[in-house]
């Protein structure tokens, strides 16, 4: 079965500092990997994804992730963190091939808090 | 419409009632999930629609029952619930096409339920 582990339940950052979020994957074929943000009492949007294409993926709202397959990471970059980046953030895998109606599998989730 | 649209946004019900979740989406989407997130938890897979039909039931409680009645609209059926059913249940559709390549799913703002 194909997971992924989060580092961090909670990371704190200040407004204008690098967001870093870590994400590692388990998966003996080469899987597809998303980023989610859920705000308060919403439901989950799409950040971006890895579908082998390029190992460098460039997301909505000024996040990238960068895929190393050598080190089995996914992890969640922002150069500028903003206070309306306060949220909680999913990495997740594709459960199948990823083609198909599979679901997701969905890591524990980070935390972001920004400080002011 | 890049729309899922979840309704009621909130509801209460006893042991004893019987309720339904409603989700629809107008994206052409072929496959329609249900998953339910506790509080501070991940998503969890409930179970999944691919052409109207169930392909993955995660192996839930009878008390919840779903039902496809075309490509547009997903139900969730619920009787008597039990207390830790309680949580925020959440709908997501994708396109269902090995071809399209990684299969993003786009979730609903989810409908929060109390079970008292």
């Amino acid at each position: 079965a194909q997971s992924v582990t989060q580092l961090g339940s909670h990371v704190s950052v200040s407004e204008g500092a690098l967001v870093l979020l870590r994400c590692n994957y388990s998966s003996s074929v080469p899987p597809y990997l998303f980023w989610y943000v859920q705000y308060p009492n919403q439901g989950l949007q799409l950040l971006l994804k890895y579908t082998s294409a390029a190992t460098l993926v460039k997301g909505i709202n000024g996040f990238e992730a960068e895929f190393k397959k050598s080190e089995t990471s996914f992890h969640l970059t922002k150069p500028s963190a903003h206070m309306s980046d306060a949220a909680e953030y999913f990495c997740a895998v594709s459960e199948g091939s990823g083609g198909g109606a599979d679901g997701l599998t969905f890591g524990k989730g980070t935390h972001l808090i920004i400080q002011p | 419409d890049t729309e899922v649209t979840q309704t009621p946004k909130h509801l209460v019900m006893g042991m004893t009632n019987k309720k339904s979740l409603k989700c629809e989406q107008h994206m052409g989407h072929r496959a329609m999930y249900w998953y339910k997130q506790k509080a501070k938890k991940p998503p969890e897979l409930m179970f999944v629609y691919s052409y109207e039909k169930l392909s993955i039931n995660e192996s839930v409680p009878s008390r919840f029952s779903p039902e496809c009645p075309n490509s547009s609209l997903l139900n969730l059926h619920l009787h008597a619930l039990q207390p830790e059913d309680s949580a925020l249940y959440l709908c997501a559709s994708s396109q269902d096409s090995i071809i399209s390549g990684a299969n993003v799913l786009t979730f609903g703002a989810g409908s929060r339920l109390t079970v008292l």
